[in-house]
């Protein structure tokens, strides 16, 4: 089974701080994607890479990067946390080749005060 | 620009009462429409891909159905067990990435 882990489930910052979400992968994946989800808005793209060391932005990535060093690994980092970024922040991943099917991580649930 | 719509938002059902979800998408050149099921608190579950129109999967009590601009997601004689949120999330193309509906939130009363 594809396993998708995220390093918290739940975090709380004070607004200004970086913050820094992880995400790891173990089924050798070459795609890994961060999305944010809020109510009534769905899930929202934020960054993908498609290999190591390489990164696209997504249809939100203002107020975020990414990074992602090895091919199992894929960093989210708020370089100054505000409070419009209090959110669930899931991660997935996928292979390049074949179905395409994004395997979702258990989330992160996100509160900046 | 690309669009996707669920509905109903909300939908309770009686223990045994089969329904159906609407996905209705605006997407040129469809490469493909996912369906996920999330529970709350936690990450969307893989259900179906669909690719093209006329195609049908059905896993369980679940049977997707896809046409060229929308999708449907039927539930027959739902349990309790059923109760999540249902996505759906065409792919658009050259995007290695999938455009999320807002989600039907699915209530099966025992």
């Amino acid at each position: 089974d594809v396993k998708v882990t995220q390093s918290s489930r739940y975090l709380v910052k004070r607004t200004g701080e970086k913050v820094f979400l992880e995400c790891v992968q173990d089924m050798d994946h070459e795609n890994m994607f961060w999305y944010r989800q809020d109510p009534g808005l769905g899930l929202r793209l934020i960054y993908f890479s498609y290999d190591v060391k390489m990164k696209e932005k997504g249809d939100i990535p203002e107020g975020y990067s990414v990074s992602r060093e090895k091919k199992e690994r894929f960093s989210l980092i708020l370089e100054s946390a505000s409070t419009n970024q209090t959110s669930m922040y899931l991660c997935a991943s996928s292979a390049r080749t074949g179905t395409d099917t994004q395997y979702f991580g258990p989330g992160t649930r996100l509160t900046v005060l | 620009e690309d669009q996707v719509t669920q509905s109903p938002e909300a939908l309770r059902l009686q223990e045994g009462e089969s329904s159906s979800l609407n996905c209705s998408y605006t997407v040129s050149g469809l490469r493909g429409l996912f369906w996920y099921r999330q529970d709350p608190g936690k990450g969307p579950e893989f259900l179906f891909t669909l690719y093209s129109a006329g195609e049908e999967k059905e896993k369980e009590r679940l049977k997707a159905t896809l046409t060229k601009k929308e999708s449907f997601l039927h539930i027959t004689a739902p349990k309790p067990e059923d109760s999540a949120t249902y996505l759906c999330a065409p792919q658009r193309p050259g995007a290695n990435n999938l455009f999320f509906g807002t989600g039907t939130r699915l209530t099966v009363i025992p």
